[in-house]
C-alpha cells in the first residue's frame, strides 16, 4: 500500500516570499504520477501541478515547481513571489500508472497562511 | 457538465436520520470517486466505481454507508441513521477511464458537507 507524508501541518510566511512545502511518499511501483492539490476555503480541490514518475525534469506551472528526487521517494512544492490567494490547504498525492480502483492517496495536508 | 457538481451544498440532519448525497460528474468520465475529509484530516477514499460497478467496497466505513451509480453517471452515496462522526465533508471526484489519456487526473467537486446534530 502506499503511503503519503506530509510533515509540516502549518506554514506561515509573508507575501513575496517563496515557500518550500514537503512531501515523501512510499510504494514499490515503478510507473506513477504525483501531484499537488489545493483546497481554499471554499472547499474545492484545485489541482496545482503534477509529476509523472518517470519524468526526470522537474514540472513548473507559473510560480509553482515541484523539486522531484525520485530515490528519495520526495516531491516538495515551492511557491516563488507568494501571494494572499495562496492561503489554503495543500495536500500532496499519490497514484500509481494505472489510476482506477485505488484513486488518490492523500497526505495529512499542510495549512500554508501567506501573510501581508 | 463543465465540472463535478455536488448536492447538497450543506446537510444538517439528526442522529438517526438517513442521508443521500449526489455527484454529477464531468461528462465523458467514466471513473468516479468518493473521498471523505473529517475535521482536520486528510481525504480518506471510500469508494471507486468504473462505469456503473464499483469492484471494491471495502473502503466504506461500515454498512450503513451504500453507494451506486445508474446510467454511468450521477452517483449517490447513501448513509443511514447518521451518526455524529459521520459529520465530514464528502468529495466527489471524476476522470477519465485507465488507459486514456488523462485517466490519472482526478476533477474534484465542491463536496457535501454534512452535520449530525
Amino acid at each position: 500500500a502506499q503511503t503519503v507524508t506530509q510533515s509540516q501541518p502549518e506554514m506561515s510566511v509573508q507575501e513575496a516570499e517563496t515557500v518550500t512545502l514537503s512531501c515523501t511518499y512510499d510504494t514499490s511501483e515503478n510507473n506513477y504520477y504525483l501531484f499537488w492539490y489545493k483546497q481554499p476555503p471554499s472547499r474545492q480541490m484545485i489541482l496545482v501541478i503534477r509529476q509523472e514518475a518517470y519524468k526526470q525534469q522537474n514540472a513548473t506551472e507559473n510560480r509553482f515547481s515541484v523539486n522531484f528526487q525520485k530515490a528519495a521517494k520526495s516531491f516538495s512544492l515551492k511557491i516563488s513571489d507568494s501571494q494572499l490567494g495562496d492561503t489554503a490547504m495543500y495536500f500532496c498525492a499519490f497514484i500509481d500508472s494505472g489510476g482506477g480502483a485505488d484513486g488518490l492517496t492523500f497526505g495529512k495536508g499542510t495549512h500554508l497562511i501567506i501573510q501581508p | 457538465g463543465a465540472g463535478v457538481s455536488q448536492s447538497p451544498s450543506n446537510k444538517v440532519t439528526e442522529k438517526g436520520k438517513d442521508v443521500e448525497l449526489r455527484c454529477d460528474p464531468i461528462s465523458g468520465h467514466t471513473a468516479l470517486y468518493w473521498y471523505r475529509q473529517s475535521l482536520g484530516q486528510g481525504l480518506e477514499f471510500l469508494i471507486y466505481f468504473q462505469g456503473n460497478s464499483a469492484p471494491d467496497k471495502s473502503g466504506l466505513p461500515s454498512d450503513r454507508f451504500s453507494a451506486e451509480r445508474t446510467g454511468g453517471s450521477v452517483s449517490t452515496l447513501t448513509i443511514q441513521r447518521t451518526q455524529q462522526e459521520d459529520s465530514a465533508v464528502y468529495l466527489c471526484a471524476s476522470s477519465h477511464s485507465p488507459g486514456f489519456p488523462g485517466a490519472n487526473v482526478l476533477t474534484f467537486g465542491a463536496g457535501s458537507r454534512l452535520t449530525v446534530l
